[in-house]
């Protein structure tokens, strides 16, 4: 079965801190993305990143970096240096190939504070 | 192009009314996804169009609800006899062949 699991529900953190958010996946698929997206209070999801199953390179974006581990099926999302912009909820996706339509499969969201 | 668009943002409806909203993809994106969100849970994939075509529909898209994308440009989804239960964000994203999906801002309804 897919699913996504991100066990953290709420992490509040004071302006400068880092923070990680823990994502792990499920799939049976051999070729499948997994992405993060961020939802501001407006509603609308951001697209951060995505990453194919065959890329298993870290990747960093200024203050943004992703760590994706297939042995352990986790794609962990670290934010350096947080400012108060970073508060959303953050989302974890998974999508596959085999079905055909690449529907997302997102975790539960993480909800960051930062703090002033 | 301004990406997604969604209409109306926010719905208020009396139980058991029918309510439609509308879903404007990137025009380039022949793939559209209708998802609901519920308070405190990410989005849930509700249907998936390819083009004009519905090549997929979960289970928690009852028979009173319906999707439409007439000549595989705008889409529609239309609930019909509405519950309290139906209360949520309706989410609407588009997207090309493997590429990842864009998101409107969404259509918040409230069944009261």
């Amino acid at each position: 079965a897919q699913k996504v699991t991100q066990a953290q529900t709420e992490i509040s953190v004071v302006e400068k801190e880092d923070v990680t958010l823990d994502c792990v996946y499920e799939t049976r698929d051999t070729t499948y993305y997994l992405f993060w997206y961020k939802q501001p209070p407006s509603g609308e999801l951001v697209f951060l990143i995505r990453r194919n199953s065959f890329d298993e390179q870290n990747e960093i974006s200024g203050r943004y970096s992703w760590n994706f581990q297939k042995s352990t099926s986790s794609f962990n999302f670290t934010i350096t240096a947080s400012q108060v912009v970073d508060s959303a909820v953050y989302f974890c996706a998974l999508s596959e190939s085999t079905s055909g339509t690449y529907k997302y499969i997102f975790g539960t969201g993480t909800r960051l504070k930062v703090l002033a | 192009d301004t990406g997604v668009s969604q209409d109306p943002r926010h719905k208020i409806t009396k139980r058991g009314q029918n309510v439609t909203f509308r879903c404007d993809p990137i025009s380039e994106h022949n793939r559209l996804y209708w998802y609901r969100q519920t308070l405190g849970q990410g989005p849930e994939f509700l249907t998936y169009f390819q083009n004009e075509a519905q090549l997929e529909k979960s289970r928690l898209l009852s028979d009173r609800f319906s999707a439409e994308r007439p000549k595989g440009s705008f889409s529609t989804l239309e609930i019909q006899r509405t519950e309290q239960g139906d209360s949520a964000m309706y989410l609407c994203a588009s997207s090309s062949k493997n590429t990842e999906a864009f998101f409107g801002q969404g259509t918040r309804l409230t069944v009261v």
